[in-house]
């Protein structure tokens, strides 16, 4: 079974400065897809960027992107200028390419300080 | 186009006690799937469906049933409530395989 594994509970940046949000990932397959969440505090769960396993290029969408390191299996998400609305539980999710059932990580609170 | 529509908000029920999560959606996918919120857990799959008539076991089916009568309604119950439910909940709907999901904004259960 497929394991999405957050090592960092919590992360503190400054605004407008950059962060990283670490996402590792065990699979055997070799075609899968990977994302990335955002939940506010008013727990609404919001897509932030999708990563399709067999694209070489990194995923980017404004101000997010991803570092996707295949061999090591390996998923960060970058955010840059953070904002105070950057503020939230970020959560990773892996779905294999044979459905469409999600296994997410623990999850990242990522706190914004002004 | 409301998307995905969960309701209740919120809910208390004592042990023991059944009830029913509703859920709908209006974007015709075919896919829709339940999953709980625990905190330091993630969320965790209950039951998934792939269309109408067909439903499947998740990670944590245990204590709940679902069924999928048609492709835009997939009700979750509880039969017999535990405190070990007591959770967030979120009711979820994709076109497909590697679709993002589309998520309901979520029932706050307690069970005392």
């Amino acid at each position: 079974a497929q394991t999405v594994t957050q090592s960092q509970p919590e992360m503190s940046v400054q605004e407008a400065e950059t962060v990283t949000l670490s996402c590792t990932y065990d699979t055997s397959e070799s075609d899968y897809y990977l994302f990335w969440y955002k939940q506010p505090p008013s727990r609404q769960m919001i897509l932030v960027i999708r990563q399709e396993a067999y694209k070489q290029q990194n995923a980017t969408e404004n101000r997010f992107s991803v570092n996707f390191q295949k061999a090591a299996k390996s998923f960060s998400l970058k955010i840059s200028d953070s904002q105070l609305g950057d503020a939230a539980m970020y959560f990773c999710a892996y779905s294999s390419e044979y459905g469409n059932k999600l296994v997410f990580g623990a999850g990242t609170i990522l706190r914004v300080k002004s | 186009n409301a998307g995905v529509t969960q309701t209740p908000k919120f809910q208390v029920l004592k042990t023991g006690q059944s009830m029913t999560l509703q859920c709908a959606q209006d974007m015709n996918h075919e896919y829709m799937s339940w999953y709980r919120q625990d905190p330091g857990m993630g969320l965790r799959l209950i039951h998934y469906s792939v269309g109408a008539g067909i439903t499947d076991q998740g990670e944590v089916p245990n204590g709940y049933n679902v069924s999928r009568s048609t492709t835009e309604d997939f009700p979750l119950r509880l039969l017999s409530a535990a405190p070990s439910q007591t959770s967030v909940y979120f009711c979820a709907s994709s076109f497909g395989r590697g679709s993002p999901l589309h998520f309901g904004n979520g029932t706050r259960l307690t069970v005392t």
